[in-house]
């Protein structure tokens, strides 16, 4: 059974650098993405970011300039950097599994995912 | 406001059943992207419930179940009981944005 767990600042300043790492136990690193993901108080999901176990990684376009993910495969772990944060950053940060399937639809390959499971969550509020 | 649009509440009585929609576009939804649901409980992180559309993970009661048609996906629950009272959340991938992403959740509410 693969649990994530996770850990960072809860309480940062504007302008200050968001960081907060994830770790994998019970499972294999390779052959799944690593993700970040946010939910503002009382909000919906917002997806932030994926990195694979080479280090690759993709992120929402609306929040590409601002993050950085890295990933220890020596320890089975993951990071979030996300800088120059805001008032608007303030949310409950989950990282979490993607499993992906590639597909071909109508003609095209692409590449589908589902989140499972999820770590257990850290709130970061970002205040003066 | 999230490309995939839900209702942002639906209620029930205990035993009963209710569905929630998820209406996309042809970008996500209908260009055939899979849709899979999370139930979050309060306080807590969301829960994988269904995947691929109408899968149920292992430990999903069958009480749940998942449906999809053109732009649109939906989720059911019968025989409703107070512990279903939670928010759900639909998930896809939308290749006009090229990012994966929810619907805004619908919370349920078990009278």
């Amino acid at each position: 059974q693969v649990q994530l767990q996770q850990w960072g600042a809860g309480l940062l300043k504007p302008s200050e650098t968001l960081s907060l790492t994830c770790a994998v136990y019970g499972g294999s690193f390779s052959g799944y993405s690593w993700n970040w993901i946010r939910q503002p108080p009382g909000k919906g999901l917002e997806w932030i970011g994926e990195i694979n176990h080479s280090g690759i990684t993709n992120s929402n376009p609306s929040l590409k300039s601002r993050v950085t993910m890295s990933v220890d495969t020596s320890k089975n772990q993951f990071s979030l950097n996300l800088t120059s944060v805001t008032a608007a950053d303030t949310a409950m940060y989950y990282c979490a599994r993607a499993l992906t399937v590639r597909r071909m639809l109508r003609g095209v390959l692409t590449r589908q995912g589902r989140f499972d499971p999820w770590g257990q969550g850290t709130l970061v509020t970002v205040s003066s | 406001q999230s490309v995939l649009t839900q209702p942002p509440s639906v209620s029930g009585a205990p035993g009963q059943r209710v569905t929630i929609s998820c209406t996309g576009t042809s970008s996500n939804i209908g260009a055939g992207y899979d849709v899979h649901w999370y139930q979050q409980l309060p306080g807590t992180a969301p829960k994988l419930l269904i995947y691929e559309d109408t899968n149920r993970p292992s430990g999903v009661p069958d009480r749940f179940s998942g449906s999809k048609s053109g732009t649109s996906a939906s989720l059911a629950i019968t025989g409703l009981q107070t512990e279903d009272e939670a928010d759900y959340y639909c998930q896809s991938y939308d290749s006009s944005l090229s990012l994966w992403m929810f619907g805004g959740g619908t919370t349920l509410t078990v009278l």
